[in-house]
């Protein structure tokens, strides 16, 4: 069965200080990983977006990494702002274009 | 803002009822999505349509059913509510066919209350 595993569930940080998040996926045949960033009662928002070609991918202080042969992928934010503070979303995409979306890793910034 | 537009924001409705959704997808987009989240929940999808067609199936219960316009906005129905549909139900777009999803924008969502 398809599915996406996140680690922690919950994160607490100071801000400024740098953070990882993981995901675990098992999906077959796999096309795609990407991480959404989810305020509080708003839509997700795209962050990366990586084919099992590419093993890093960077939008400004969001760095995403994905091992195809361990099924892992992480995603690492630098120098923490209050504004991260949000649900971050790991999804994987089949070659038959479903997505299946991990359950989020909820993370708090506290100045 | 992601393009994506979703009526109403908000919606408290009582049990046995039936209620309507609408998105408007980004200019041009041909794909939507619908998903439900309910508290706490991860992500689950609905339905897909691309195009006025449907493309794909998710979790989608026989209470609920869905359509895309000519026009390409889209619409959830859900009749004979029951507390365990109050969630949040977002829409998103996609500037891809149903053979290449590529990158989704979603809209704000809308906030389903039932009593």
């Amino acid at each position: 069965k398809n599915q996406v595993e996140q680690s922690p569930q919950s994160l607490i940080i100071l801000e400024g200080k740098n953070c990882t998040l993981q995901c675990n996926y098992t999906v077959s045949p796999f096309s795609n990983l990407r991480w959404y960033k989810q305020d509080t009662g708003r839509g997700p928002v795209s962050l990366t977006i990586m084919t099992f070609s590419e093993n890093t991918k960077s939008n400004g202080r969001y760095t995403a990494t994905l091992d195809a042969d361990t099924k892992q992928s992480s995603l690492h934010i630098t120098a923490s702002q209050l504004s991260d503070s949000a649900s971050y979303i790991c999804v994987g995409g089949d070659s038959s274009y479903k997505l299946i979306f991990g359950s989020g890793t909820r993370l708090l910034v506290r100045p | 803002d992601s393009g994506v537009t979703q009526t109403p924001k908000h919606l408290i409705t009582a049990t046995g009822q039936r209620v309507t959704l609408r998105c408007s997808p980004r200019s041009g987009d041909l794909s939507v999505y619908w998903y439900q989240q309910s508290l706490d929940q991860g992500l689950q999808f609905l339905i897909q349509y691309y195009n006025g067609e449907e493309r794909a199936k998710g979790n989608i219960l026989e209470r609920f059913s869905a359509q895309q316009f000519p026009d390409l906005h889209s619409e959830l129905n859900l009749s004979s509510l029951e507390l365990g549909d109050s969630a949040l139900y977002f829409c998103a777009s996609s500037p891809r066919g149903p053979q290449n999803t590529g990158e989704l924008f979603f809209g704000e969502g809308s906030r389903l209350t039932v009593l």
